[in-house]
Order: structure tokens, then sequence, then C-alpha cells
């Protein structure tokens, strides 16, 4: 079982969507949680930055940490052809400064 | 929010021959710095783990005399491909950690093509 594990998808939603990206893990050491988005050929941008368990929003995105489940999520309401690009989740134990990512999820919003 | 420069963003280079890529953190200040490589439809694989006025730190598998890492200054870190070959060909990124902080960024990336 893979540390950290993302549906690549692809994912394709019409715009004004709500989208709901997910990711498992299996590491309880887990603290720091992001989601990164990632356009063609480009780095990946941080989005979303957050610490143990709980909700954060920021405009259209909220991320959501459960640590007893193992599960984060990445919410995107009104969803704009701007927002495709993959989006890929990356955790980190409170020790360690390496970070574990998802292998993306790829999302198209049709216009 | 903190932004990371890395340049050139496109290289071509022969067969054999070293190549540079520098990372910076432009409004930060960076104690440790990232490299990545992607290949298409990847995730980020890392590469090795650089702290400013130390060696760096290679993930298994990663030739070190090959991948040279330095992280002279707080803003600065170079990865140098020697003695490159096709199969180098790859997107490598940097990302920097803000110094007594928890988040990371990333540069815009660098496409290395080895003709």
């Amino acid at each position: 079982q893979k540390e950290v594990e993302q549906d690549p998808g692809p994912l394709s939603v019409p715009e004004g969507a709500i989208v709901s990206l997910n990711c498992t893990y299996s590491n309880s050491a887990f603290q720091y949680f992001m989601w990164y988005r990632q356009y063609s050929r480009k780095g990946p941008e941080l989005l979303m930055y957050t610490y143990s368990s709980g909700n954060k929003e920021d405009g259209r995105f909220t991320a959501q940490v459960d640590k007893s489940s193992k599960y984060i999520s990445l919410f995107i309401r009104d969803s704009q052809p701007s927002d495709s690009a993959t989006y890929l989740c990356a955790m980190r134990e409170g020790g360690s400064e390496k970070l574990v990512f998802g292998k993306g999820t790829k999302l198209t919003v049709n216009p | 929010g903190a932004v990371v420069s890395q340049h050139p963003s496109r290289v071509i280079c022969k067969s054999g021959t070293s190549v540079k890529i520098e990372c910076r953190s432009l409004d930060f200040q960076a104690t440790t710095m990232f490299w990545y490589r992607q290949f298409p439809k990847q995730s980020l694989m890392l590469m090795a783990t650089s702290n400013e006025g130390s060696k760096a730190t290679y993930e298994q598998g990663v030739e070190k005399d090959k991948f040279l890492i330095n992280h002279a200054s707080l803003t600065l870190s170079t990865l140098t491909v020697t003695s490159a070959h096709p199969e180098d060909s790859s997107f490598y990124i940097c990302s920097a950690r803000v110094e007594r902080g928890n988040t990371i960024y990333f540069g815009e990336g660098s496409w290395l093509t080895v003709v």
C-alpha cells in the first residue's frame, strides 16, 4: 500500500459545479497537509495548507482533514474553466521536511 | 504567496555536457530547499534535500555525483546535471521551505532536454 493514495481521474465537470478531490493515507504520523494546483508544464502552486484535523476555507476552496479516517479533501465551489489543472495532495510528518505527494487528479472544468 | 524562481525554464543540451539549474527564493529566506524530478503524468519524485551551508541529502537511487547540489546562501540553491544523457531529460522542480515556517513553495520548474 502506498503512503498516499489519490485517484488520478481524469475528472470532468461542468462550469459552476462543486468539485470534490480526495486523498487517503496510511501514515498516522502525518500532521501537515497541503493541496497544490499544477497547470500543464508548470510548477505546483500552493493552494491550501492545514495542520492536523479540521477545516480551512479560502475563497472558493475548502480543505478538510480527518485524521481519524486518514482522509483529506479539497472542495472547489463554483468551479471555473481556469480551475482546470492537476491537483496534488501532499503531506508530511511533524519532525520531517519531506513532503509525500499523491499522484495528482487531473480536473477539467467545461464551459 | 512567496515566490520561488527557477532559471532557466527550458534548456537543451548535448549529451555528455553539464547543465546548471538555479533556484532562488525571491522574498524570503529558505534554510531548506528541495529538488524534484517529474516525468510526464507522474507525481513529483524527491531527489534531494539541501540545507544552506551543508551537503545535500540524496534520496535512495539518486546519484549524488551526477546531480550536484549546492546551497550556498539562504536564497539560492543550484542543481547541476553532469555528463547529461537523454534519459536525464525531464522536468526538474525546486521548492523552498520558509525559514522558521512550515510552508513550502515551488518554483516554476525547468524543462531539460538532452539531445
